[in-house]
């Protein structure tokens, strides 16, 4: 129920293209959906987030699709760059404001 | 603003020993969230602190536990350290206004148990 499923594990680009990452989500009472970016060595930094009450959201290159529905929700990246490459979190949170996180995707954006 | 702090960057202890971590929210900040993130774990919810209350509690045993003060600062401390306790132990830190829900995350201290 607490589970959030991210796929794929690792991702393989080439640059210029669109690199898509996947989540899914049991519990209905999630209503926060971030994406964080991690890089070596650093911390985790918030990317783009989304409410359920809207299905879409765009910020720059990135972009979060929601489907209620089917309790998904995907991070698109457009004309995916070689500093893009670094490993991506989706997650989801309650009104507790703790964050379940995916497992992270392994983005990495051949030149 | 500055971001999130923590100290110290890196610890290298032993088991059985205890250690405490420190984290400086952002600047009128109030919450405070702790995560473990491991390899083969992830990222893992530890607890949060709110105005020197714990608020939440992860899945994690007594060994670990947490204090905030009242200028926001939060200290987290793990005694009895285990071989399994080795992670990067990350900081978040949040507004936490009822419409604010986004939390960021320091640099985090990496933590070696041999």
């Amino acid at each position: 129920q607490q589970q959030v499923k991210q796929s794929p594990q690792s991702l393989i680009v080439q640059k210029g293209g669109i690199s898509i990452i996947n989540c899914a989500y049991e519990n209905t009472a999630f209503d926060y959906f971030p994406w964080y970016q991690q890089f070596p060595g650093k911390g985790p930094a918030l990317l783009i987030a989304i409410r359920p009450d809207v299905s879409e959201k765009k910020e720059g290159r990135f972009t979060i699709s929601f489907n209620k529905s089917a309790k998904q929700f995907s991070l698109h990246i457009m004309d995916s760059q070689p500093g893009d490459s670094a490993t991506y979190f989706c997650a989801a949170s309650m009104v507790s404001r703790k964050l379940v996180f995916g497992q992270g995707t392994r983005l990495t954006i051949n030149p | 603003k500055a971001g999130v702090t923590q100290t110290p960057r890196y610890l290298i202890k032993t088991r059985g020993q205890q250690v405490t971590l420190s984290c400086s929210p952002i600047s009128g900040h109030r919450s405070v969230s702790w995560y473990q993130q491991t390899p083969g774990q992830g990222l893992q919810f530890l607890f949060e602190y709110f105005s020197e209350t714990q608020r939440n509690k992860g899945n994690f045993p007594g060994r670990f536990s947490g204090r905030q003060f009242s200028n926001s600062r939060s200290e987290m401390n793990v005694s009895t350290l285990e071989l399994g306790d080795s992670a990067l132990y990350l900081c978040a830190s949040s507004l936490a206004a009822l419409e604010s829900h986004e939390q960021y995350f320091g640099p985090g201290t990496r933590l070696t148990v041999t």
